[in-house]
This record gives C-alpha cells, sequence and structure tokens, in this order.
C-alpha cells in the first residue's frame, strides 16, 4: 500500500520564480494538508484541503496557494519565491481530521 | 512564549534504555495530541495519535497527557540505535485543522 507520494524530491529555482509541488495521498484519504518545515525547525500549517476546498489556512502569504483534484491529489503552488521559502515542503493524509496524519517524504526546494 | 515547547536536545542514552520525551503547551484548548519520528531530511513518521487525557500504548511506545499539567510525554522501552532520530509533538484544538508543532527533540541511542 503506497503511503503519500510527493514529487519531486528536489527542486532548485532562482527567486522570483514560481514553482508548483505535487502530493498524491494514501489509499483511502481524502483530506491533504502542506506544510513547511524550515531548517532545524517543526512543521508549520500552511493550508489543508478537503473536497476540493481549502478548507483552513495558516499564516502565510497568497503568493502560497492550493488546488485539490477529484482524486484527492493536490499540488501547493509558490510564486514570486523569496529566498526564505527555501524549506522541506511537506504534505501529509487523513481519511478524516479526527486521525493522525500521513507525511510524505517531502519536497526539498532551494532559492538561490 | 511559543505555544509548544521541546527541549531541542540531544538526549544521548545507551541501547535498552527507556525513553521520556516531553513537550509542555501554553493552550489548555488542546485536544488532539501526535508524536512523529524525523529521519534526517525524511517525512515525519507517525508514531502515536492520542485524544484528550490519558495513556496509549502501542508496542515499544507509550504517551500520556496530563491536561492538568499542560504536558506530554513519549516513552520508549528498550531503546535501539535505530530509534536515533528527531521526535516531534504536534497538537491542536477541537475548532481547528491547523497542528502546531514543537521544534523536536533530538535523540541518540549509544550501541
Amino acid at each position: 500500500d503506497a503511503g503519500v507520494t510527493q514529487s519531486p524530491t528536489h527542486l532548485i529555482k532562482t527567486r522570483g520564480q514560481q514553482v508548483t509541488l505535487r502530493c498524491s495521498p494514501k489509499s483511502g484519504h481524502d483530506t491533504v494538508s502542506w506544510y513547511q518545515q524550515a531548517l532545524g525547525q517543526g512543521p508549520q500549517f500552511i493550508f489543508q484541503y478537503y473536497e476540493e476546498e481549502e478548507r483552513q489556512r495558516g499564516n502565510f502569504p497568497d503568493r502560497f496557494s492550493g488546488h485539490q483534484f477529484p482524486n484527492y491529489s493536490s499540488e501547493l503552488n509558490v510564486n514570486a519565491l523569496l529566498l526564505g521559502d527555501s524549506a522541506l515542503y511537506l504534505c501529509a493524509s487523513s481519511p478524516d481530521s479526527n486521525y493522525g496524519y500521513t507525511f510524505g517524504s517531502g519536497t526539498r526546494l532551494t532559492v538561490v | 512564549q511559543k505555544e509548544v515547547e521541546q527541549d531541542p536536545g540531544p538526549l544521548s542514552v545507551p541501547e535498552g534504555a527507556i525513553v521520556s520525551l516531553n513537550c509542555t503547551y501554553s493552550n489548555s484548548a488542546f485536544q488532539y495530541f501526535m508524536w512523529y519520528r524525523q529521519y534526517s531530511r525524511k517525512g515525519p513518521e507517525l508514531l502515536m495519535y492520542t485524544y484528550s487525557s490519558g495513556n496509549k500504548e502501542d508496542g515499544r511506545f507509550t504517551a500520556q497527557v496530563d491536561k492538568s499539567s499542560k504536558y506530554i510525554s513519549l516513552f520508549i522501552r528498550d531503546s535501539q540505535p535505530s530509534d536515533s532520530a528527531t521526535y516531534l509533538c504536534a497538537m491542536r484544538t477541537s475548532g481547528t485543522y491547523k497542528y502546531i508543532f514543537g521544534t523536536g527533540t533530538r535523540l541518540k541511542v549509544l550501541a
């Protein structure tokens, strides 16, 4: 049973560019959350998607946007990249908000 | 003051020891608690998920929640070198879907 799959695993972008990260949730999971983890820090909540709608958003600027597709997969888009956006971006899925979250291995984004 | 506090470590223990990892928090409304293990450059792996107070055991792991003290613990019995990782706690209230994570405690189990 495949867990949460994220792509790509690594990415290097130039300041000002745009990036799209992808996530396939674990089978049977319909809720997808995105987190940003800076080096040496705990993950920070970006937003959560359920039924193709953004259900809740964390303290991230509008440059961060997302989408959930009918098959529950999700994308995270970041526009106008800043050096400070360099981090590990984690996707987590769950079958319901009252269950623990299963994380993917993440996409390591480096902005130069 | 951060909502969730964890000692960053590193915590070094000999193989076979019982490990105690802790988090304190300031928001008394937190109801859902999770513990994750994260190896270097990998995503977090869910170890324990608990709701409200009490204890929960799964194999070598025991999670405790003391809401009166705003304190949660993860105990690892018979620790192994493969347990060497960063341990993250996370928690949320019932009125939100956003989990607040601690910064993690680095554990080293010495063979």
